[in-house]
């Protein structure tokens, strides 16, 4: 099984609502990320976990907020977001982010479509 | 600080090679080069990788100059599905991490 799983694959929120978006990997894969794409742009990234731990957060606001509650699931909470956090949010999930790894190569999975209304 | 630099566009006729340039002149010595693509509205997917030396695997092939500073992604005989943004990124180490630095990629179409 090869596959990143994100759910739900469209959201509509308002600038008040809490909402989370979900991801799952089954692939043994300890290390996973969360992007921002907005729309011809490449994917920015977000977060990164590494065994479970936090190990980059790029000055993200704290309007989101990530979670890893196992080695399978990273979670992304969503509160009191604006318009302008409308974007493709991607997980991705690599074997590890040791460096020696030459590959590390990152699996993706298809995004969440968020607009916030 | 965008590491690479991709021509915008280009198209390619199917069942032709497509040959995808890519600009990154300040890299260092033991940063990777990955390339990724991502079809609309898709999650990216990653196609090569390499440091020094030409790579191919069943996608494609990486061919990258002696000086390290251009490369070029090679899909030999590409099909309408080839259609997508290609992306060109270097792994470089930064905040004590490796993290991937996407370039702003190329949207390449593949045209019957």
């Amino acid at each position: 099984d090869t596959e990143v799983t994100q759910t739900p694959k469209h959201l509509v929120m308002g600038m008040t609502n809490k909402k989370s978006l979900k991801c799952e990997q089954h692939m043994g894969h300890r290390a996973m990320y969360w992007y921002k794409q907005k729309a011809k742009k490449p994917p920015e990234l977000m977060f990164v976990y590494s065994y479970e731990k936090l190990s980059i957060n790029e000055s993200v606001p704290s309007r989101f907020s990530p979670e890893c509650p196992n080695s399978s699931l990273l979670n992304l909470h969503l509160h009191a977001l604006q318009p302008e956090d409308s974007a493709l949010y991607l997980c991705a999930s690599s074997q590890t982010l040791t460096p020696g790894l030459a590959i590390n190569e990152q699996f993706f999975g298809p995004g969440t479509r968020l607009t916030v209304l | 600080d965008a590491k690479t630099t991709q021509p915008p566009s280009m198209d390619c006729a199917e069942g032709r090679a497509a040959n995808l340039p890519c600009n990154h002149s300040t890299i260092s010595g033991n940063e990777y080069v990955y390339w990724y693509r991502q079809i609309h509205s898709q999650g990216p997917q990653y196609i090569i990788h390499g440091l020094k030396n030409n790579e191919t695997n069943e996608m494609a092939s990486l061919i990258i100059t002696e000086d390290r500073k251009s490369s070029t992604l090679i899909l030999p005989h590409a099909t309408l599905r080839d259609t997508a943004v290609y992306y060109c990124i270097v792994r470089a180490f930064m905040d004590s991490n490796y993290q991937l630095i996407w370039g702003a990629g190329t949207k390449l179409i593949i045209k019957p």
